[in-house]
């Protein structure tokens, strides 16, 4: 069965702190996607990177960068330099290549972000 | 290139009464999705569309909760005999792919609020 779990519920770190989101994801397929989506105050969900079980390779965009190991069936979000823009809930989220065409969502993690 | 719409963004409304929303999708875009998000968790699937066939329900979509989208592009999500516990924001998401395989990126609307007097 599909499961993702952000362990995390609420984050706080001042600004400038480096600070990662953790991902665990239980899933049976050998093909599936995963993401991670931020939510600001403002309510939208906001698309950040898509992964597929075959690129195991880590990816930096900016402040941003996720490490992806399925050996722990993990894909950590890690935020360098917060700012306080960075204040919002993120979600990770997966999708199996032959689970349907839902995608499941983790319960989020509130990131606060302190000037 | 405008984004996913959603109309109305918060509707309140009493118990037993019926609501509709809509979903407007990125224009070239051919699967939609709904989704329900309660507060603290994320979101849940509801229903799939491709093109203007509904080709996934989840068990959460109970027979009070209907879905269309019958020219393939907006799509409208009915809840009948609202109840409180539907009190939630119903997100919307579209997606272009046209391999007819599951995992393309979704794209959410702002989604609309409901709470159930």
């Amino acid at each position: 069965a599909q499961k993702v779990t952000q362990a995390q519920t609420e984050i706080s770190v001042v600004e400038k702190e480096d600070v990662t989101l953790d991902c665990v994801y239980e899933t049976r397929d050998t093909t599936y996607y995963l993401f991670w989506y931020k939510q600001p105050p403002s309510g939208e969900l906001v698309f950040l990177i898509r992964r597929n079980s075959f690129d195991e390779q880590n990816e930096i965009s900016g402040r941003y960068s996720w490490n992806f190991q399925k050996s722990t069936s993990s894909f950590n979000f890690t935020i360098t330099a917060s700012q306080v823009v960075d204040s919002a809930v993120y979600f990770c989220a997966l999708s199996e290549r032959n689970g349907g065409f839902k995608t499941i969502f983790g319960a989020g993690t509130r990131l606060f972000v302190k000037a | 290139d405008t984004g996913v719409s959603q109309d109305p963004r918060h509707k309140i409304t009493k118990r037993g009464q019926n609501v509709t929303f809509r979903c407007d999708p990125i224009s070239e875009h051919n699967r939609l999705y709904w989704y329900r998000q309660t507060l603290g968790q994320g979101p849940e699937f509801l229903t799939y569309f491709q093109n203007e066939a509904q080709l996934e329900k989840s068990r959460l979509l109970s027979d009070r909760f209907s879905a269309e989208r019958p020219k393939g592009s907006f799509s409208t999500l009915e809840i009948q005999r609202t109840e409180q516990g539907d009190s939630a924001m119903y997100l919307c998401a579209s997606s272009s792919d046209l391999s007819g395989r599951a995992g393309d990126t979704q794209y959410f609307g702002p989604g609309t609020r409901l709470t159930v007097l």
